[in-house]
């Protein structure tokens, strides 16, 4: 149970796209079509951006995409918009029902 | 409109005990696995247990094996954690979680913060 592991901190422009990674195992990414992708602004509650790797839930923009390969998953949001900035976590299904994080990377847009 | 609402938050001295609970309305409780996820302070989120719609499966992170205990009272409509033997490492928010429209995490509760301090 490691631990997904992200960049601590990614920025970009308004208007540029930025991609986030998050590094697993064959235990976890490599193995499900589960990763999924939080957004969480502070003092709230995390909010799903992307889930089953790209599928985006109803009401996020498709300005966030997400994709994979072998045990890396990214998700990439396209066209930064200021209200964008915000923490942003990945997580996975680890297998025997249980599920991990990643470490959480900053996005700060400049 | 779906809500879940956590309770039960608060400082408590090492070695000590706290249940917390997460009421929930808005969608059939009883069909619907849980989860609790965790959030120590300026940190990132940690997975920490799930419950089967039924209550019958119970699955935990290894930190809290032993320690927390997961259930639920689908006539009530309330998820628990009981948190036993409590350690300065596990201050934290706590969120409850449920999967209604996804195979993921798709709503949250507010959170409850707790606290272990002496």
């Amino acid at each position: 149970q490691s631990a997904l592991t992200q960049p601590a901190s990614v920025s970009g422009s308004p208007g540029q796209s930025i991609t986030i990674s998050c590094t697993g195992t064959s235990s976890d990414v490599g193995s499900y079509n589960l990763v999924s992708w939080y957004q969480q602004h502070p003092g709230k509650a995390p909010k799903l951006m992307i889930y089953e790797d790209k599928k985006r839930p109803s009401g996020v923009s498709n300005r966030f995409s997400g994709s994979k390969s072998g045990n890396t998953a990214s998700l990439t949001i396209s066209g930064l918009q200021a209200e964008d900035e915000a923490d942003y976590y990945c997580c996975s299904y680890a297998s025997s029902s249980t599920w991990v994080f990643g470490g959480g990377t900053k996005l700060t847009v400049l | 409109q779906v809500q879940l609402v956590e309770s039960g938050g608060g400082v408590v001295q090492p070695g000590r005990s706290l249940r917390l609970s997460c009421a929930v309305s808005g969608f059939t409780f009883r069909t619907y696995a849980m989860h609790w996820v965790r959030q120590a302070p300026g940190k990132g989120l940690e997975w920490v247990a799930l419950i089967s719609n039924d209550g019958n499966y119970k699955y935990y992170v290894d930190s809290v094996k032993g320690r927390f205990t997961i259930s639920r009272d689908n006539s009530k409509n309330t998820l628990f954690l009981q948190m036993n033997s409590l350690r300065a490492e596990d201050t934290a928010v706590y969120y409850c979680a449920t999967t209604l429209v996804t195979p993921n995490f798709d709503y949250w509760g507010q959170g409850t913060l707790v606290t272990v301090s002496s």
